[in-house]
């Protein structure tokens, strides 16, 4: 079926280290894609989108882009603060269908 | 800014009671969702909403039901709380036009003892 998979966590760096989160998705179509963020006592908010191949999402200096090719939406960004600390989850949906959610991983940003 | 309140951050509540979990938004948004989080599985939707007095199942509906009276408002209900039901419950919403890009609140961690 559908599905989205996502890096297992939890994941720990340093402050100013670079950072990927992979994510993999699976889908008979063109799915749309997203990575949602939440913050510790927080509910979720999206992050970035990519709605079509070779889309780049930006945002607080993440990126991700749509990789048809290798059905990815892996998450960077080049130097990670203290404040990234959170639960990163990667998202898909295809046409009416609901949005289908990775398992989450949980990222720690060390001083 | 978009904002989703729900009605406690925490909730302990004994087996076999009736639970209404409620949510409301103030942004006028059609679509509504309710979630349940739990480690290793990430979201899974339970119910959903996309106009006042209609609802439509999600992934895991069974021990659940919902109500939607009104517009900015949206209620989960556990007919007879289990323990397995103790989890996070999120609720979102969403604008026409932009089903897939949901807010969502701060969420509901209820306990079933």
């Amino acid at each position: 079926g559908n599905s989205v998979t996502q890096m297992e966590g939890p994941v720990t760096l340093s402050e100013e280290a670079f950072l990927t989160i992979n994510c993999t998705y699976t889908a008979t179509g063109y799915p749309s894609l997203f990575w949602y963020v939440q913050y510790p006592g927080e509910g979720l908010q999206l992050l970035l989108k990519a709605t079509k191949a070779d889309d780049k999402g930006s945002n607080k200096g993440f990126e991700a882009t749509y990789r048809k090719e290798t059905t990815s939406f892996h998450l960077e960004k080049g130097s990670v603060q203290v404040s990234d600390s959170a639960v990163y989850f990667c998202a898909r949906n295809f046409g009416n269908e609901k949005l289908t959610f990775g398992t989450g991983t949980r990222l720690t940003i060390i001083p | 800014d978009v904002k989703v309140t729900q009605s406690s951050r925490y909730l302990v509540k004994r087996t076999g009671e009736k639970v209404f979990l409620e949510c409301v938004q103030d942004m006028d948004h059609e679509n509504m969702f309710w979630y349940r989080q739990d480690p290793g599985l990430g979201l899974r939707l339970i119910y959903f909403s996309y106009d006042v007095k209609m609802k439509e199942k999600g992934d895991i509906p069974e021990g659940y039901s919902v109500s939607r009276e009104k517009k900015e408002r949206f209620s989960l209900i556990l007919e007879s709380a289990s323990t397995n039901q103790t989890s996070m419950y999120l609720c979102a919403s969403s604008p026409p036009g932009a089903r897939y890009e949901q807010y969502f609140g701060p969420g509901t961690r209820l306990t079933v003892t």
